[in-house]
């Protein structure tokens, strides 16, 4: 069965500073990969998502991830971070295959210091 | 454009009541969902419908029922709430079809039960 890791729960960084959260999945076969954001007290918006093609896929808010089919990960960078991101960042892994169901990881707090 | 509109947005119930979280969307999505959102569990899916008529059980359906009776609304409903049932609810849609999974989510309802 598929299943998708966010191994960091919560990832402090200083403001301005680089960050990465991470995700590795697991599955067997070809997958779609999406990052979304959710912002305190709203609801998940999309970041980012991975179809075909480049394995370099960039985002809204200067968010990029790169899918690394050998690692089976799908990890979120951003060079420069701000107080406007403190959010809670969620990954999730479809079955190319498949006609609805995510799979989804359990959410990186991202918490920026000043 | 409203996207996906949740009601009520806060609900407190004592255990044994029942009740029913609304939703609906105006993007004429075929697939519709609910999740809970729990503390470090990530998004759980509760139940989904991929169209008028058609539902079916997603990872944690118990103490819940939905139906679908028009394209547009897919309400949820607790029939004798419990404590365990305590948590954020949101509910999700996407187009049909060998989509490629991008989910569009309404705001969250915050249940309490007591």
């Amino acid at each position: 069965a598929q299943s998708v890791t966010q191994l960091d729960s919560q990832v402090p960084v200083f403001e301005e500073a680089p960050v990465e959260l991470r995700c590795n999945y697991s599955s067997s076969v070809s997958v779609y990969l999406f990052w979304y954001v959710q912002y305190p007290n709203q609801g998940l918006q999309l970041l980012l998502k991975y179809l075909s093609g480049s394995t370099l896929v960039k985002g809204i808010n200067g968010f990029e991830a790169e899918f690394n089919k050998s690692q089976t990960s799908f990890h979120l960078r951003k060079p420069s971070v701000h107080i406007s991101d403190t959010a809670e960042y969620f990954c999730a892994v479809k079955n190319s295959g498949s006609n609805y169901q995510l799979i989804w990881g359990a959410g990186t707090k991202l918490i920026i210091k000043p | 454009n409203a996207g996906v509109t949740q009601t009520p947005k806060f609900q407190v119930l004592k255990t044994g009541q029942s009740m029913t979280l609304q939703c609906a969307q105006d993007m004429n999505h075929e697939y519709m969902s609910w999740y809970r959102q729990d503390p470090g569990m990530g998004l759980r899916l509760i139940h989904y419908s991929v169209g008028a008529g058609i539902t079916d059980q997603g990872e944690v359906p118990n103490g819940y029922n939905v139906s679908r009776s028009t394209t547009e609304d897919f309400p949820l409903r607790l029939l004798s709430a419990a404590p365990s049932q305590t948590s954020v609810y949101f509910c999700a849609s996407s187009y049909g079809g060998q989509n490629t999974g991008e989910l569009f989510f309404g705001e969250g309802s915050r249940l309490t039960v007591l």
